[in-house]
């Protein structure tokens, strides 16, 4: 099956220091999708993002399908950004169900 | 407010009782799913269903169960539990019969079996 790998595992950042995570996938995606699970362990959609740039506040994530790679950029960051970042993938030939990457920890520290 | 409601929020049981985690999203939305989170796993999906009377197998299914008799809800059950399927659980939602679409989780159910 499709194999999805974030890096870094972790990040360390003071706050209002900028970030970038990284997603990269092993076969053609039709979506991708970020999540935000907060340290109360709820996940919430950040970007529905299958190609191209999008922009919500202090986030941003880029897909280039065609390289296999997503990025989600972390602007001005702040203590709420705190959690663990995932990426996930839809690839219709594997069946209908997301594959998750394993997860970039973020700890921003005030 | 549209939500995906899941409950328990947390529970505590012994090898073999069986047990129902249930979902309810008010969004009508066509496909649901179920997911368990693991350290080291991430997060696997167990179930899904694209409609009413639809459900199918996902990557990690053994020692489940699911029904979808109504739109809006989607139970977990786990007939004989066993201490493997210790885990944080998610129920997540979307609006068209297919994961090709922005996901809406609740907010997980930790299970501990004993």
């Amino acid at each position: 099956g499709i194999q999805v790998e974030q890096s870094p595992p972790d990040l360390i950042l003071q706050e209002g220091a900028n970030s970038t995570l990284r997603c990269n996938f092993s076969d053609s995606v039709n979506n991708l999708q970020w999540f935000h699970q907060n340290p109360w362990g709820q996940l919430i959609n950040l970007f529905y993002i299958p190609s191209g740039t999008k922009q919500n506040g202090r986030l941003s994530a880029t897909t280039v399908a065609t390289e296999r790679y997503s990025l989600l950029y972390i602007s001005s960051s702040q203590t709420t950004d705190s959690g663990v970042y995932f990426c996930a993938v839809f690839n219709k030939a594997a069946g209908n169900k997301l594959t998750f990457g394993g997860g970039t920890r973020v700890l921003v520290k005030p | 407010e549209a939500q995906v409601t899941q409950n328990p929020r947390y529970l505590i049981t012994v090898t073999g009782k069986k047990l129902t985690v249930t979902c309810s999203q008010n969004m009508n939305h066509e496909y649901m799913s179920w997911y368990r989170q693991d350290p080291g796993l991430g997060l696997r999906q167990i179930y899904y269903s694209m409609n009413v009377e639809v459900t199918d197998k996902g990557d990690v299914p053994e020692g489940y169960k699911v029904s979808r008799k109504e739109k809006r809800n989607f139970p977990l059950i786990l007939e004989s539990p066993s201490p493997n399927q210790t885990s944080l659980y998610f129920c997540a939602s979307s609006l068209a019969g297919t994961v090709n679409q922005p996901q809406h989780f609740g907010d997980g159910t930790r299970l501990s079996i004993l």
